[in-house]
């Protein structure tokens, strides 16, 4: 199984639907990220969090929110979609701060490809 | 606020030839990472570059990183249809935490 699992891993869905997008990880890692992936554009990150009660904005957090359930759990909603998020989303988790081998790597789920109709 | 610069975006080469991707960088960082992603399909680490002058070498591909010059480079050695992919470099720092992505260099080696 993989240390990064997202769910679902294909999504489509009509404009102004809410939707969530789900992480959950077996690494033991407690920084987690969501990044947003467009053609062309590369990674851009869009929320992170250091722990359960530790949730940061990153570059392109408008029209998005987060939720850390437990250090192993992390989902990103996105309260009314709009086509402009047609995207594939990244969850990842980092193992800085890991005592004797954390080298500040992300380590990436598979995916979430969501389709805004 | 941090900006990491690719190129090419994108290379078309023959089987057997050398070429290097650079990717420069806008602020003081010492961590660069190297990923591969094949279509469709997640980010594989390739290179965690710590300092500068680290060099990592792995198969073909061969990843260093000037600090000074906030520049590394993925060097590739005698292409072989198998490293086609794209390839982001991707540096840490910038304000938010996290690691910033270039846009990624699509590569394709033709037989």
């Amino acid at each position: 199984d993989a240390d990064v699992t997202q769910t679902p891993r294909n999504r489509i869905t009509k404009t102004g639907k809410r939707i969530m997008l789900e992480c959950s990880q077996t690494k033991g890692h407690d920084r987690m990220y969501w990044y947003r992936q467009d053609p062309g554009l590369g990674l851009r990150l869009i929320y992170y969090s250091f722990d359960v009660k530790d949730i940061n904005k990153g570059e392109i957090s408008d029209g998005y929110s987060v939720s850390r359930q437990a250090q192993a759990k992390f989902s990103l909603s996105l309260e009314s979609a709009i086509p402009n998020q047609t995207a594939l989303y990244f969850c990842a988790t980092s193992d800085f701060g890991v005592p004797g081998s954390g080298t500040g790597e992300l380590f990436f789920g598979e995916g979430s490809r969501l389709t805004v109709l | 606020e941090l900006k990491v610069e690719q190129n090419p975006l994108f290379l078309s080469m023959q089987e057997g030839k050398n070429y290097t991707i650079y990717c420069n960088y806008s602020t003081t960082s010492d961590r660069l990472y190297w990923y591969r992603q094949d279509p469709g399909k997640s980010l594989e680490s390739l290179f965690v570059l710590l300092s500068n002058g680290a060099v990592k070498q792995e198969g073909r591909l061969m990843a260093s990183l000037d600090t000074k010059a906030r520049l590394s480079t993925l060097h590739i050695t005698a292409a072989v249809h198998d490293l086609s992919a794209t390839y982001f470099c991707a540096v840490e720092g910038g304000g938010a935490d996290g690691l910033t992505f270039g846009k990624g260099t699509h590569l394709i080696i033709q037989p």
